[in-house]
């Protein structure tokens, strides 16, 4: 299966802030999923990102507080932007390699202070 | 109504015992079914897939009936390792493919 390189794991941000989170696969990818896991919570998919083509979002989700980026098949970012604490999560992408089920980087541990 | 709903939980069983976790989806349309395993502090890992002629892979066994709209995982003689949350996981269908996620059962077995 796919090899997900996820980075940060973890941070520790002021209100107002950005940060981008960044996901490498060591295989081309096709689609790439972003999601975001509450304490306590399930995971909820925030966008699906295509190489060459604007992220499609989830109900509640909006391109502004969420810029994603994905430059090539092996790549990409999220931005959680002008964060507040409410944004305190794990953030986690997934992807699903031909063949394969589907696999999750190791998550960004995200605390908005 | 959520698309896939699981029992609440928690469970807490003995070492060695029988347990069995139940889930439903809503979304007819769902083509495929996993249950994942993930534990604490850890992302997601793909535990089996879900047919609906069943599927074993050691202690564990996958049920999926579509009649029904309803998932389940059966663990046989549970060991102290297998205490994590079970997410049970839909795939809806056409060119997406997105998961669609339960809340998670969590399992601990107990020495």
């Amino acid at each position: 299966s796919a090899v997900i390189s996820q980075k940060p794991s973890r941070d520790i941000c002021q209100r107002g802030t950005s940060l981008t989170i960044q996901c490498q696969v060591d295989s081309q990818v096709t689609m790439m999923f972003w999601y975001r896991q509450q304490p306590g919570q399930s995971l909820t998919l925030i966008a699906t990102a295509n190489q060459g083509s604007e992220a499609t979002y989830e109900s509640g989700f909006v391109i502004d507080k969420f810029p994603i980026s994905r430059p090539n098949l092996t790549f990409s970012t999220l931005t959680v932007s002008n964060m507040s604490p409410e944004d305190s999560s794990i953030y986690l992408c997934s992807v699903q390699p031909v063949g394969y089920g589907y696999t999750f980087g190791s998550g960004t541990r995200l605390t908005v202070v | 109504r959520k698309e896939v709903e699981q029992d609440p939980g928690p469970f807490n069983v003995p070492e060695g015992a029988t347990v069995a976790f139940n889930c439903t989806y809503s979304n007819s349309a769902s083509q495929s079914f996993f249950w994942y395993r993930q534990d604490c502090r850890k992302e997601p890992k793909l535990l089996m897939s879900v047919y609906s002629s069943g599927n074993e892979d050691g202690r564990f066994t996958a049920q999926l009936n579509r009649a029904s709209q309803y998932i389940s995982l059966l663990i046989r003689d549970s060991k102290l390792s297998d205490s994590a949350t079970y997410l049970c996981v839909g795939i809806s269908s056409g060119s997406a493919r997105q998961l669609t996620f339960g809340s998670g059962t969590q399992l601990t077995v107990l020495p």
